[in-house]
């Protein structure tokens, strides 16, 4: 049972546009939430966080947004660039850092 | 080190034989978590050390999986009798008393169960 969902396998977006990228949860105690971008043979790298007690974070051209009544959060890239081409994961935690669920991750493809 | 180091980065194993899989965290970190990636899927928890603590096996698929940290440092998986389903990507990251800046992750090693 998945707790952590990320819908869209995959997602291709022209260089210069915004990137959106979705994750849902079903457990409404997670309350620490987490962005990863992995590239092909290499571990995930932290990439943004969000605490429950905001509803957004932003970093560079990387915004998280999180809405806890619809238990759905979300990383906008803008602009995006062919760099960012890679898996994005969603990851979430309730109450403790000794684990995360991660989503099955996100493949962006950003064409130049 | 500089960053998570993880031996072999590559392992082919027969059905029925048993892998060890290493991991070697940051110089200093206290925690280190074991995670796997099958095919298609995110990442699945698998074990938890801190410190001297008991370790936390909740994630842990079945009794041929175990995982010990020696000397608060290096961490062995140990996949016994191996299966077909064992096949994944076995990631491990640590991290230290600040968690301002998430797991840092191993580039993995990718187990085929053949």
């Amino acid at each position: 049972d998945q707790q952590v969902k990320q819908n869209s396998p995959s997602l291709s977006v022209q260089e210069g546009r915004i990137s959106i990228l979705n994750c849902d949860y079903t457990n409404s105690m997670f309350d620490y939430f987490l962005w990863y971008k992995k590239y092909p043979a290499e571990g995930p790298t932290f990439l943004i966080s969000i605490s429950s007690i905001k509803d957004k974070n932003e970093d560079g051209r990387f915004t998280v947004f999180l809405n806890k009544s619809a238990k759905h959060l979300s990383l906008h890239i803008v602009p995006s660039q062919p760099g960012d081409s890679a898996v994005y994961f969603c990851a979430a935690s309730a109450g403790n850092f000794n684990k995360f669920y991660f989503g099955s991750g996100t493949k962006l493809n950003v064409k130049p | 080190g500089a960053g998570v180091s993880q031996s072999p980065s590559n392992k082919v194993t027969e059905k029925g034989k048993d892998v060890e899989l290493r991991c070697d965290p940051i110089s200093g970190h206290t925690a280190l978590y074991w995670y796997r990636q099958s095919l298609g899927q995110g990442l699945e928890f698998l074990i938890y050390f801190q410190g001297n603590s008991a370790p936390d096996k909740s994630g842990l698929p079945s009794d041929r999986f175990s995982a010990e940290r020696t000397g608060g440092s290096v961490s062995t998986l140990t996949i016994q009798r191996t299966q077909q389903e064992d096949s994944a990507v076995y990631l491990c990251a640590s991290t230290g008393l600040s968690w301002n800046y998430g797991y840092t992750f191993g580039s993995g090693t990718r187990l085929t169960v053949v």
